[in-house]
């Protein structure tokens, strides 16, 4: 059974930094490209970026590329969201997605449960 | 960036009714459309790929249709399982967006 278990969230202060992370399990993870998407309180879904499955290649939104960095250790079969400076507007559910490539294009084809992160002073 | 639109926003509907979603994109998308459905505890499955390929173990009361810029997501025969949200995706160019949602409510 494919899992992804995020961690990480929580309360933080603008400016400051956070790193969640993502474990999977139920699949060989270094097979597949990964991915974090967010939900805003208003339940709008914003994709942040994706990551190759050796991890030499990552792709982001553009308002996020500055601020945002993924990363992976296959070896630990985990993902990675590093954030910086984060702001009020950062407050959302991140979730962790599987990228599923198919003949026909690409599929978030496994999410997580999701994790928190609020932004206040 | 290609935008998502995505109607209606909510949707009140009965058990056994007939439902369409509608997604339009803010250009040309060459049917690279998914769609997702999220329940009310969060959790998030993905539906349909390429506007009308049904994921599996997808019931078939769910189809997709559509092209250039305008999709549609229907539900043949609503079942209280399927008192949702939905959401449109486009995979056609960076960065992939989503349509707003749309909330489906027992009316």
């Amino acid at each position: 059974e494919v899992q992804l278990v995020e961690s990480g969230g929580g309360l933080v202060q603008p400016g400051a930094s956070l790193k969640l992370s993502c474990v999977a399990s139920g699949f060989t993870f270094s097979d597949y490209w990964m991915s974090w998407v967010r939900q805003t309180p208003g339940k709008t879904m914003e994709w942040i970026g994706d990551i190759k499955y050796d991890g030499s290649y990552t792709n982001y939104a553009p308002s996020l590329k500055n601020r945002f960095t993924i990363s992976r250790d296959n070896a630990k079969s985990t993902l990675y969201l590093q954030m910086s400076n984060v702001r009020s507007e950062d407050t959302a559910t991140y979730y962790c997605t599987r990228a599923g490539i198919h003949t026909m294009g690409i599929t978030f084809d496994y999410w997580g449960q999701g994790v928190m992160v609020t932004v206040s002073s | 960036d290609i935008q998502m639109t995505q109607t209606p926003s909510s949707m009140p509907a009965s058990l056994g009714e007939r439902v369409t979603i509608s997604c339009r994109a803010s250009q040309g998308i060459s049917n690279y459309l998914n769609w997702y459905q999220q329940k009310p505890d969060g959790t998030i499955k993905p539906l349909i790929y390429y506007t009308s390929n049904l994921q599996s173990g997808v019931p078939s009361r769910f189809s997709g249709s559509g092209s250039g810029t305008d999709y549609s997501l229907t539900i043949s025969s609503l079942e209280p399982e399927d008192f949702a949200m939905y959401y449109c995706q486009q995979y056609d160019s960076s960065p992939w967006t989503f349509g707003g949602g749309t909330k489906l409510e027992l009316k």
